[in-house]
């Protein structure tokens, strides 16, 4: 089955820099690749996903990253605000049938 | 456009209970599908159901039942209730053809 982690429980960075959150799957099978954010109390919020035969996706603020041969993915923040304080999330699967990594917790610092 | 609604917000229950969570997708989705949050596991895939019928189903106890009704609302039920079944509970509706998962903001459940 699809089994889905994160490489960093923590993450730290000044406002203003970039930032950027790893995640390592096994399932080579994903359709597709989701980030989502989740601040305290709420339910998580879809960031951006990447479908499996793309390498590089561009949001606002937001890039996710694709590199099947190493089966790794990473969404890049850039200049990072203090609402971007959350714990981030990668999940792969079918969208409705998510396997979700641990998850970091982005801290951003003024 | 209204978002995903779970009812009850919060709840507690004491060991050997059941317990009954509903979800009210937006407008128009009529996929739903139900996960368990804990710190020590994380975001776990219970189940999925789409025109009133489970799609998908994760790797929980038979204790972890739903159903969805006509109108795509669905319900989550678990019957005798374990200290370990305290999570929060999220479920996520999506139109079909594959778009986006919108979450509610959760049941918080605990179990004494």
């Amino acid at each position: 089955g699809e089994s889905v982690g994160l490489h960093l429980p923590t993450l730290s960075v000044q406002e203003g820099d970039n930032s950027i959150i790893n995640c390592a799957y096994s399932n080579s099978a994903s359709d597709y690749f989701i980030w989502y954010k989740q601040e305290s109390g709420k339910g998580p919020q879809f960031i951006i996903d990447i479908r499996s035969n793309m390498d590089k996706r561009q949001g606002q603020r937001v890039t996710v990253l694709l590199n099947k041969t190493v089966k790794h993915l990473s969404l890049q923040i850039a200049a990072t605000q203090p609402g971007d304080s959350a714990v981030y999330f990668c999940a792969g699967g079918g969208r409705r049938a998510l396997t979700f990594g641990s998850g970091t917790r982005l801290q951003v610092q003024p | 456009k209204a978002g995903v609604t779970q009812t009850p917000r919060y709840l507690i229950k004491t060991r050997g209970q059941q317990v009954t969570l509903s979800c009210s997708p937006i407008s128009g989705h009529r996929s739903v599908s139900w996960y368990q949050q804990t710190p020590g596991q994380g975001l776990q895939f219970l189940f999925e159901y789409f025109s009133e019928t489970q799609r998908n189903k994760g790797n929980f106890p038979g204790r972890f039942s739903g159903r969805q009704f006509s109108n795509s609302r669905s319900e989550m039920n678990v019957s005798t209730l374990e200290l370990g079944d305290s999570a929060l509970y999220l479920c996520a509706s999506s139109s079909s053809g594959g778009s986006e998962a919108f979450f509610g903001q959760g049941t918080r459940l605990t179990v004494v």
